[in-house]
C-alpha cells in the first residue's frame, strides 16, 4: 500500500529565508504526488502536483517541488518565505486505479518576522 | 464559480446523539469525497462517490456512519449515535471526473464536530 511520510511536524523559518518541507513516499507503482496547503479554518487548497511529466513542478505562490524517484522524495521549496505562507502543508500520494489521496500527517510552517 | 459548500461549519452535540453533515460539490463535478481529519493529522478518506454510486466505502465505520448522494449532486454524511472519539473535522471534496486519479480535489471548509 502507498504511504507518505512528512519529516518534521513543525518547521519555523525567518521571513525571506528558504522554505524546505520534506516528503517521502512509498509506492510499488508509479505515484502521483500532491502538495496541499491548509490555512486556519479553511479547506485544503492545491499548491502543485506531479503527474509523471516534468520532475520539477512549479505551483502557486512561488512554491515548487522536485520528484526524485531514486530518493522516493517530493520535497516542497520556496526561495523566500513570506508571512502569508504560515499554514499547514500536506503531502499526498495517489495511484492509478485507486483515485484516493493518502495524506501525510502534515507540517505546520511558522514564519518569524 | 462557487466552491465546495459544507454546512454546518461547527456542531456541538452530546454523545449518543445523531448528527448530519451536508455537502454541495462544485457544479458538474462527478466525484465526491468525505474525509475525516483528526487534530494534527492529515485527512483520511471515509467514502468516495462517482455520481450517485459509492465506489469506495471501505474506511467508513458502517455500524454508526452512513452517507448518501441522491441524484449524484449533494451529499449527506450521518453519524448515529455519535461517540466521543468522533470529534474531528469532516471534510468534503469534489473532483471533475470519475476515474480521474490525477485530478485536483477541491475541498470545502469542513465541519468541526465536538462530541461532549
Amino acid at each position: 500500500a502507498q504511504s507518505v511520510t512528512q519529516l518534521g511536524s513543525h518547521v519555523s523559518v525567518s521571513e525571506g529565508a528558504l522554505v524546505l518541507l520534506r516528503c517521502n513516499y512509498s509506492s510499488s507503482v508509479p505515484p502521483y504526488l500532491f502538495w496541499y496547503v491548509q490555512y486556519p479554518n479553511q479547506g485544503l487548497q492545491l499548491l502543485l502536483k506531479y503527474t509523471s511529466a516534468a520532475t520539477l513542478v512549479k505551483g502557486i505562490n512561488g512554491f515548487e517541488a522536485e520528484f526524485k524517484k531514486s530518493e522516493t522524495s517530493f520535497h516542497l521549496t520556496k526561495p523566500s518565505a513570506h508571512m502569508s505562507d504560515a499554514a499547514e502543508y500536506f503531502c499526498a500520494v495517489s495511484i492509478q486505479g485507486a483515485q484516493k489521496l493518502v495524506f501525510g500527517q502534515g507540517t505546520r510552517l511558522t514564519i518569524n518576522p | 464559480e462557487a466552491g465546495v459548500v459544507q454546512s454546518p461549519r461547527y456542531k456541538i452535540i452530546e454523545k449518543k446523539q445523531p448528527v448530519a453533515f451536508w455537502c454541495n460539490p462544485i457544479s458538474g463535478h462527478n466525484t465526491l469525497y468525505w474525509y475525516l481529519q483528526n487534530l494534527g493529522q492529515g485527512p483520511e478518506l471515509l467514502i468516495r462517490y462517482e455520481n450517485e454510486e459509492a465506489v469506495d466505502d471501505s474506511q467508513l465505520p458502517k455500524d454508526r456512519f452512513s452517507a448518501e448522494r441522491l441524484k449524484g449532486v449533494d451529499s449527506t454524511l450521518k453519524i448515529q449515535p455519535a461517540e466521543l472519539g468522533d470529534s474531528a473535522v469532516y471534510l468534503c471534496a469534489s473532483s471533475p471526473r470519475a476515474g480521474g486519479y490525477t485530478d485536483t480535489q477541491y475541498f470545502g471548509p469542513g465541519t468541526r464536530l465536538t462530541v461532549l
